[in-house]
């Protein structure tokens, strides 16, 4: 069962512009999580949000959650080519033996 | 150097064999899971274990077995009842289930 699920499916954008990622979930959850995926390598994490947070940054990250709408978005500022990458978001439902479900992802290509 | 192994990273086999994918983490983590990977499906849950001696099945665990002998190892062997084992398959680990998640670098399978 998918819970999160990331829109757009891709975006290309020229290094320096913003992008903002979006991701929707269907039940009540503890937590959400963005990763990073480099072609072929394993998932990094890059941040996690309570639900009870409404906005977190890292960097040139920031994440904001909103549990009313059941929706959290991801902008990375001031893009760069290194950017490239698939992102996905990840969301640990509440409940007994919850564990992480992941989105299909979003391709994210930045054009030098 | 701490983190998460899996060998090999490319792994071809004759469709019929059964295939044992090796994972090993040296985090002292309590939570280990086994993900497969497909083209433009994203990440689904195929086994995860919360601690030594135990397992559960996540959403599509038909056809793939695993072992919890030891906290540090967590293989996955895909047998031959796995109708479409070719994939790109993760391995990760966690303090707890729905924390932040460590993801190995992978293992490509290729049955023909």
């Amino acid at each position: 069962s998918q819970q999160g699920e990331e829109d757009p499916q891709a975006l290309s954008i020229q290094e320096g512009e913003n992008a903002t990622m979006n991701c929707s979930y269907k039940t009540s959850i503890n937590n959400l999580q963005w990763y990073r995926q480099n072609s072929g390598r394993g998932l990094v994490h890059l941040i996690l949000i309570r639900s009870n947070e409404r906005e977190k940054h890292s960097g040139r990250l920031r994440v904001t959650l909103d549990t009313s709408k059941k929706s959290s978005s991801l902008l990375i500022t001031a893009s760069r080519a290194a950017d490239t990458a698939s992102y996905f978001c990840a969301t640990d439902s509440t409940g007994a033996n919850s564990k992480l479900t992941f989105g299909k992802g979003i391709t994210l290509s930045v054009r030098p | 150097d701490g983190g998460i192994t899996q060998s090999p990273k490319y792994l071809f086999r004759k469709e019929g064999q059964n295939v044992t994918l090796s994972c090993e983490q040296n985090l002292n983590h309590d939570a280990m899971y086994w993900y497969r990977q497909d083209p433009g499906q994203g990440l689904r849950l195929i086994y995860y274990s919360q601690i030594v001696n135990d397992f559960q099945k996540g959403d599509i665990a038909e056809g793939y077995s695993v072992s919890r002998e030891k906290k540090e190892s967590f293989p996955l062997t895909v047998t031959s009842a796995q109708k479409n084992p070719t994939a790109f398959y993760l391995c990760a680990s966690s303090t707890l289930t729905g924390s932040r998640v460590y993801f190995g670098p992978g293992t490509r399978l290729t049955v023909t």
